[in-house]
């Protein structure tokens, strides 16, 4: 109930591409997504969050479409570079009792290629 | 947003000791989270820490092994008691106001 799914494991993209991680949760009272990026050695940064209140979120080059009904969601990075390269980590929690009592995804290693 | 450090950011210890690794984030928070992330792995809360009361674990996780203090509202500890090697994992602590926001990490090795 409480888990959430995230893929692929893995993702290898070349300069200039778009990247998309996905992630699929059980707990309908789910209710703030964010995204966090992790480079070796340092603790995961948080890039961009949601509510299920929108579609979509648009910061930058990084965007996040969710999926209510599908209890979905997913991370689009924009012309993708070397520096992006990093652990992305999805996650979940329910706002009412906390936003920092998170569950994280797997984890997904991007690679980009220049 | 809310800066977070932490020390110490690596040690090696033995087995059967203790290590408390401390949290200061620049700002006040209610809420403090300690999280443990094994190797190449995702993070898994270990327990929310409160300004003044008892921490609550998650499941998997026992006060007598892992006791939280929070002494304010920008500082707080956690305590890795009677190490064994499957400690050996990165601890993380976060806090912030409606974002959470992720210390540096502690490495900790047992031998």
């Amino acid at each position: 109930q409480q888990q959430v799914k995230q893929s692929p494991q893995s993702l290898i993209v070349q300069k200039g591409g778009i990247s998309i991680i996905n992630c699929a949760y059980e707990n309908t009272a789910f209710d703030y997504f964010p995204w966090y990026q992790q480079f070796p050695g340092k603790g995961p940064a948080l890039l961009i969050a949601i509510r299920p209140d929108v579609s979509e979120k648009k910061e930058g080059r990084f965007t996040i479409s969710f999926n209510k009904s599908a209890k979905q969601f997913s991370l689009h990075i924009m012309d993708s570079q070397p520096g992006d390269s990093a652990t992305y980590f999805c996650a979940a929690s329910i706002v009412g009792t906390s936003y920092g009592k998170l569950t994280f995804g797997q984890g997904t290693i991007l690679t980009v290629h220049p | 947003s809310a800066v977070i450090s932490q020390k110490p950011s690596r040690d090696i210890c033995q087995r059967g000791t203790s290590l408390t690794i401390q949290c200061q984030v620049d700002s006040q928070v209610t809420m403090m989270f300690w999280y443990r992330q094994q190797p190449g792995q995702s993070l898994t809360l270990i327990a929310t820490a409160n300004q003044g009361s008892e921490a609550t674990y998650e499941s998997g996780f026992v006060i007598d092994k892992f006791p939280i203090s929070r002494p304010n509202l920008t500082f707080s500890t956690l305590t890795v008691s009677n190490m064994s090697p499957e400690d050996s994992s990165i601890y993380l602590c976060s806090g912030g106001v409606n974002e959470q926001f992720f210390g540096p990490g502690t490495r900790l090795t047992v031998l």
